[in-house]
């Protein structure tokens, strides 16, 4: 079963400009989380969808924008960059119970300058 | 609410022992666990649900005390391998998302 994967691996953006990251979960998976970690922040949360929704939603402003397709691929967005968005990005899938465990993506890793 | 994980680090030879601990202030529906190496994505360890159940496919054990909402990782007889970054991740009873802990830094080494 193929795992989870995430594109572009790598992405150098200049301040101001903006952002579209994708995810495609492992088949049959309905729930996509995405994170963004830092060094030292840990793995902090972005937002959740489950079939198409929004499920959860992080702490973030409103330039981080997600959405989930009915294929249960998913992309997020990230508006007026700044410096401080600097960071890898991981998204990560699961059957979408509370239960479940998530399996992560290899992440991209967004540089702002 | 974001758990929070002590201790920060760890370092220990091989062969030793580790206790890696986790607590929320809010009420929990499960706790996971994961291992993040340098340079690669975190990978799923255990998860402990309320109620006793408990999934997961390695040589690891870990608790869960659902009245104090703590959970403790046990990694015994250490290999080098166990190094990396341990994150706990806890799921409250609302149905709110998986929020990791800032993480715990285990080294391993011979």
């Amino acid at each position: 079963k193929a795992g989870v994967t995430q594109t572009p691996r790598y992405l150098i953006k200049t301040r101001g400009q903006q952002v579209t990251l994708s995810c495609s979960p492992i088949s049959g998976h309905r729930s996509v989380s995405w994170y963004q970690q830092t060094p030292g922040q840990g793995l902090q949360f972005l937002f959740e969808y489950f079939s198409e929704t929004q499920r959860n939603k992080g702490n973030f402003p409103g330039r981080f924008s997600g959405r989930q397709f009915s294929n249960s691929r998913s992309e997020m967005n990230v508006s007026t960059l700044e410096l401080g968005d600097s960071a890898l990005y991981l998204c990560a899938s699961s059957l979408g119970d509370r239960g479940n465990e998530q399996y992560f993506g290899p992440g991209t890793r967004l540089t702002v300058t | 609410q974001q758990p929070v994980q002590s201790p920060q680090a760890v370092i220990l030879r091989e062969g030793e022992d580790a206790v890696i601990n986790c607590s929320s202030s809010k009420a929990l529906y499960s706790v996971h666990w994961y291992r993040q190496k340098h340079g690669e994505a975190p990978v799923f360890l255990m998860i402990l649900l309320k109620g006793g159940e408990q999934k997961g496919h390695e040589k690891i054990s870990a608790s869960f005390n659902e009245k104090k909402q703590q959970s403790s990782l046990y990694l015994t007889a250490s290999q080098l391998s166990y190094s990396g970054t341990y994150f706990c991740g806890t799921v409250g009873q609302a149905g709110t998302a998986l929020i990791f802990g800032k993480g715990t830094t285990l080294s391993v080494s011979s």
